[in-house]
């Protein structure tokens, strides 16, 4: 089974809420990263948080890990119909060579 | 905007052919991965590379192949292509360093085996 795990699946929300996602994990990571794909396209890389980081800022997103519980947030700030677009967590591994596992994912919509 | 090109971006085929996928970068980076993606899905990995003449399996079972001869070109193929391969493969690399990288991503190719 996949290493991440994301909740929820979809969320829709208006324009100007916040919107925040969940990722869990298996095992011990060296890093958790978080990307967007619109739809049909590649992934697009948002923010990285390493494992000995507790929080990560970037412009309107906000990323935390709590490696005692095994799971990260992301939080997207004041969000826009621009934001439409599914979110993936994507974890490495510490016995991994830098091999990215990812998620299922979270289909954010942003309604106007 | 990311060194990482996919082609073709749409193919469509016809069952038994032979097809391969080509994935080339240009930011030099030595690790680089091959996902496939069904339509609003979790990406699993079907291959990857650490390096030059270093292919390995991923977590998903794949007919296809990879080659990687050269660090900016990382080639899949299909050696008879069927419906079940239909799917979106991305191609994806990253650079070695510390404890891990961002991966820059293709922008995918959708395939329709018909």
């Amino acid at each position: 089974s996949q290493q991440g795990e994301e909740d929820p699946q979809a969320l829709s929300i208006q324009e100007g809420e916040n919107a925040t996602m969940n990722c869990s994990y298996k095992t011990s990571i060296n890093n958790l990263q978080w990307y967007r794909q619109n739809s049909g396209r590649g992934l697009v890389h948002l923010i990285l948080i390493r494992s000995n980081e507790r929080e990560k800022h970037s412009g309107r997103l906000r990323v935390t890990l709590d490696t005692s519980k095994k799971s990260s947030s992301l939080l997207i700030t004041a969000s826009r119909a621009a934001d439409t677009a599914s979110y993936f967590c994507a974890t490495v591994l510490t016995d991994s060579w830098g091999k990215l596992q990812f998620g299922a994912g979270t289909q954010v919509v942003v309604t106007p | 905007e990311a060194d990482i090109y996919q082609t073709p971006r749409y193919l469509v085929i016809g069952t038994g052919k032979k097809i391969t996928l080509e994935c080339s970068q240009t930011m030099g980076h030595d690790k680089m991965y091959w996902y496939q993606q069904d339509p609003g899905m979790e990406l699993h990995l079907i291959h990857y590379s650490y390096g030059v003449n270093s292919t390995e399996k991923g977590d998903l079972s794949s007919e296809s192949t990879v080659s990687r001869i050269r660090t900016e070109h990382f080639p899949l193929t299909l050696e008879s292509a069927r419906p079940s391969h239909t799917s979106q493969y991305l191609c994806a690399s990253s650079a070695t360093g510390g404890l891990g990288t961002e991966a820059f991503f293709g922008q995918g190719t959708r395939l329709t085996v018909v």
